[in-house]
């Protein structure tokens, strides 16, 4: 059970913003909300993650509704090399409790 | 650093044999984590350690797969007998101190295994 739901795939052209969208109505309130990616034939790749505020990094932005219900990655100029499954998880920041949960993803394919 | 390594990067074997996948994690990660996917049930955790010691192994699918970590910088998972519906790509990924909300886990390139 990932406790994320996300579009199954989704365009965009190069250069151009990529906005990857996830659910997560269930979350609680101790959980964070992570982003991993994976690039065909390599292991899952850390993006970025929080817990209530806004979040921005040297690859993306997270942006997450005040509810926490919701929460969009956004890829500012997305490039070929973006194409990739990414990956929406939910997970506590305790013990065992805190493994990476991998649900279906999205795959996101820039064009040119 | 190197990042994570596994070895090997391709392994093709007959169903009953006996299969090694090996990993070393990134020096200084305290956890190390070995993950299975496949088309059907996406990428699954199977068992984790933390300073050389398993802590998790409620992924391990049935008693034929094993893991150690005899030191710090190198981890087994092994497979015997081997079974063709063991064929996916199994991922190693280590991490420093686990599973805090600011250790992200670091992946190595996986070994496909395909079992025939």
């Amino acid at each position: 059970d990932a406790k994320t739901t996300q579009p199954t795939s989704m365009d965009c052209a190069e250069g151009r913003a990529a906005n990857l969208p996830c659910n997560h109505s269930t979350i609680s309130g101790n959980e964070y909300v992570y982003w991993y990616r994976q690039i065909h034939s390599q292991g899952p790749q850390y993006i970025i993650h929080g817990l209530k505020n806004n979040e921005t990094n040297e690859m993306a932005s997270l942006i997450i509704t005040e509810d926490r219900k919701s929460s969009t990655l956004i890829l500012p100029h997305a490039t070929l090399r973006d194409t990739a499954v990414y990956y929406c998880i939910v997970r506590v920041d305790r013990g065992s409790q805190g493994n990476l949960i991998f649900g279906k993803g999205t795959k996101l394919s820039v064009k040119p | 650093d190197a990042g994570v390594i596994q070895s090997p990067r391709h392994e093709v074997t007959e169903m009953g044999q006996e299969v090694t996948l090996r990993c070393k994690p990134i020096s200084g990660h305290d956890y190390l984590f070995w993950y299975r996917q496949t088309m059907m049930r996406g990428l699954e955790l199977l068992i984790y350690f933390n300073n050389n010691v398993p802590i998790d192994d409620s992924g391990m699918p049935e008693d034929r797969f094993s893991a150690k970590m005899p030191n710090a910088s190198f981890s087994t998972l092994k497979i015997q007998p081997s079974e063709p519906r063991d064929s996916a790509v199994y991922f190693c990924a280590s991490s420093l101190g686990g599973l805090s909300s600011y250790n992200e886990q670091f992946f190595g390139p996986g070994t496909r295994l395909t079992v025939l």
